[in-house]
């Protein structure tokens, strides 16, 4: 069945460094992808998103690409600051019915 | 608006007891999901409505578990003769549905933390 395979953590940076967590998937069919992102104490919420081969999602500097050749969905940022620190988790649906999950990386950025 | 709300937030129980955990999804959405979140892993897939039809529930662990939506608004996660495995965050979420071009974006509320003691 479809899975999500995500860099295993925990990851702790320096505030400004560069940051890449990485996902690849399994699907049999053409799914959208998802990063969801839970803060500490909070619920997951919706970091950015891809529907299609190529596409490029972006939010609060954070930026995906969805490669269908090497199947994966790299999370990136340039600089991440104190407040970025969080689980950070992959997702993709096929068909819009589950959501199949990664286990989650916990970054922390330290000042 | 108001986002997807879930109660109660936090739910303690004794091994063998009765629960039902109430999920009342982003007014409007039509698709409804249940996930269980254990300690350190990622979320889920527990059962899908399409409406007030569970459309998949093929994540479901066990026939303690059960899951209703009576009018397509407010759906209810019953446990059953609850055991200490059980202990986990429940997420429910809440999506547009079918037809829309954001059919798959899921909206999720803040879980139910169950603890079976």
């Amino acid at each position: 069945g479809d899975s999500v395979t995500q860099m295993e953590g925990p990851v702790t940076l320096s505030e400004e460094a560069f940051l890449t967590i990485n996902c690849t998937y399994t699907a049999t069919g053409y799914p959208s992808l998802f990063w969801y992102v839970q803060y500490p104490g909070e619920g997951l919420q919706l970091l950015l998103k891809a529907t299609k081969a190529d596409d490029k999602g972006s939010n609060k500097g954070f930026e995906a690409t969805y490669r269908k050749e090497t199947t994966s969905f790299h999370l990136e940022k340039g600089s991440v600051q104190v407040s970025d620190s969080a689980v950070y988790f992959c997702a993709l649906t096929d068909y819009g019915n589950d959501m199949r999950f990664g286990a989650g990386t916990r970054l922390t950025v330290k000042p | 608006g108001a986002g997807v709300s879930q109660t109660p937030s936090n739910k303690v129980t004794e091994k063998g007891k009765y629960v039902e955990l109430r999920c009342d999804p982003i007014s409007g959405h039509t698709a409804l999901y249940w996930y269980r979140q254990s300690l350190g892993q990622g979320p889920e897939f527990l059962i899908y409505f399409q409406g007030t039809g569970a459309a998949d529930d093929s994540g479901l662990p066990n026939d303690r578990f059960f899951a209703v939506r009576p009018e397509g608004s407010v759906s209810t996660l019953k446990i059953q003769r609850t055991e200490r495995g059980d202990s986990a965050v429940y997420l429910c979420a809440s999506s547009l549905g079918r037809g829309s071009s954001s059919y798959n974006e899921q909206f999720f509320g803040p879980g139910t933390r169950l603890t079976v003691l």
